[in-house]
């Protein structure tokens, strides 16, 4: 059981939008930044969103993030089949001493 | 570019320590403003992580491992390491290094190393 709760899977179709959500506490999402990952089928995973709503450089602005209180959300619009992967969040829990990770989305692009 | 790289042996016995090294290219691991990190993530699972280093060597391990995690630093090889202690099946893992940037997120990765813990 993950700290941070993520809907197992997500689905939509090409050129839709999608919305992922991560639940914490204030322990974790409530008080520290969270980042976003994306992991295509065997690769390491890619840094989406970082800092809550912040792109790196070369990810393009159909990816973004926000946060409000507790729940953190990534959203991506005009889904390509490209973009079917799992997605994590991540946040550094206080309480814990420790960053704990979502248990991850499986998004599947119809 | 920076570029990290797992390396270790890919099959443990149950009970035995489970060792690996990643070897961190393109920048230097002597720097305050990171931390370096092991994440492990079992087949068909999700990412977990294990721990992280500072450059001073300060360390933060998951409260679940703490008793068999210790992770090292090497500056002049330029180079993180992971130990793991007494393992199991359930510790059989792709196992990624990763640089942590502001104390906050993980811009750069290892590839992974799969590690088998079987006899």
């Amino acid at each position: 059981q993950s700290v941070l709760t993520q809907p197992p899977s997500v689905s939509a179709a090409p050129g839709q939008k999608v919305s992922i959500s991560c639940s914490g506490s204030g322990s974790n999402v409530g008080s520290d930044s969270v980042s976003w990952y994306q992991q295509l089928p065997g690769t390491a995973p890619k840094l989406l969103i970082y800092e809550d709503n912040k792109r790196p450089s070369g990810i393009p602005d159909r990816f973004s993030g926000s946060k409000s209180g507790t729940s953190a959300t990534l959203g991506i619009t005009g889904l390509q089949t490209g973009d079917e992967a799992d997605y994590y969040c991540a946040a550094w829990d206080r309480s814990l001493s420790a960053r704990v990770f979502g248990g991850g989305t499986k998004l599947t692009v119809l | 570019q920076l570029q990290l790289q797992e390396s270790g042996p890919g099959l443990v016995k149950p009970s035995e320590t489970l060792s690996l090294t990643c070897t961190v290219s393109d920048g230097s691991i002597s720097t305050s403003t990171y931390s370096w990190d092991w994440i492990r993530q079992p087949p068909g699972k999700g990412l977990e992580w294990i721990g992280t280093i500072s450059y001073a060597g300060i360390t933060y391990y998951d409260p679940s491992l703490k008793s068999r995690v210790t992770i090292s630093i090497e500056t002049s090889k330029n180079q993180f390491s992971l130990e793991l202690s007494s393992v199991t099946a359930a510790d059989t893992a792709v196992y990624y290094c990763a640089r942590l940037e502001s104390a906050t997120y993980f811009h750069y990765w290892g590839q992974g190393t799969l590690v088998t813990v079987s006899s």
